[in-house]
């Protein structure tokens, strides 16, 4: 069965880049799936960050657009998030999640990792 | 963007008790691209409900979506002690937008 693993750096200075990937496993990137982050401040809800299909073809969330880029590489099957100008705000645990075949909701999860913006 | 707002934020209920959560749009949500997610504390949310009524493969029947266009309703039908968790509607017709999400606690 399909597995996602989050990894990246656990600390980001202010102003910084956020950098994270997202390891696929048990299938692959390339099928007919959307892969997306998510992600959750600690104590609060979920916010939708931005999809990618392997493709390349994104869409991301308008109130994080200006500062979001999320890119794929199919021979690592893998995808990645940058998160750039970061702020206290930014601080969450961020997930990845696959956008299910049969309908795009987020049928499979990965563990989350937790990112902390602190200089 | 299409918000969407969950009541109540917290609902205080009984194993055996039947669980009712609503969530409402502004507005109406595309072909039912709405669904309901589980999250226990420490844990990733988990896919309960897609399109508002197909359950997750996995999921007990206990558990039901149901409504259309702007108001959404997740039924439990007799708690378990392992459903007190919170729970998120997200709709995926429009971008995607999660609900602020509902507490279900034991009373």
């Amino acid at each position: 069965q399909v597995q996602l693993q989050e990894s990246g750096p656990g600390l980001v200075k202010p102003s910084g880049t956020l950098s994270l990937t997202c390891a696929v496993s048990g299938g692959s990137i390339s099928s007919s799936n959307w892969w997306s982050w998510v992600r959750q401040p600690p104590g609060k809800g979920l916010e939708w960050i931005g999809e990618i299909y392997h493709s390349g073809s994104t869409n991301y969330n308008p109130s994080l657009k200006s500062r979001v880029t999320i890119s794929v590489d199919k021979s690592k099957n893998q995808f990645s998030l940058k998160l750039s100008s970061v702020t206290a705000a930014d601080t969450a645990v961020y997930y990845c999640a696959r956008g299910a075949t049969y309908d795009d909701a987020f049928d499979i999860w990965g563990q989350g990792t937790m990112v902390t913006v602190s200089s | 963007e299409i918000v969407l707002t969950q009541s109540p934020g917290t609902l205080s209920l009984s194993p055996g008790e039947r669980a009712t959560l609503s969530c409402r749009a502004s507005q109406s949500v595309s072909s039912s691209y709405l669904a309901w997610y589980q999250q226990k504390p420490g844990q990733a949310p988990r896919l309960l409900i897609y399109g508002a009524s197909s359950r997750a493969t996995g999921i007990p029947d206990r558990f039901s979506g149901s409504g259309s266009g702007t108001d959404f309703t997740l039924t439990i039908s007799r708690l378990e002690p392992e459903d007190f968790a919170v729970y998120y509607c997200q709709q995926y017709g429009s971008s995607r937008t999660f609900g602020q999400g509902t507490k279900l606690e034991i009373k």
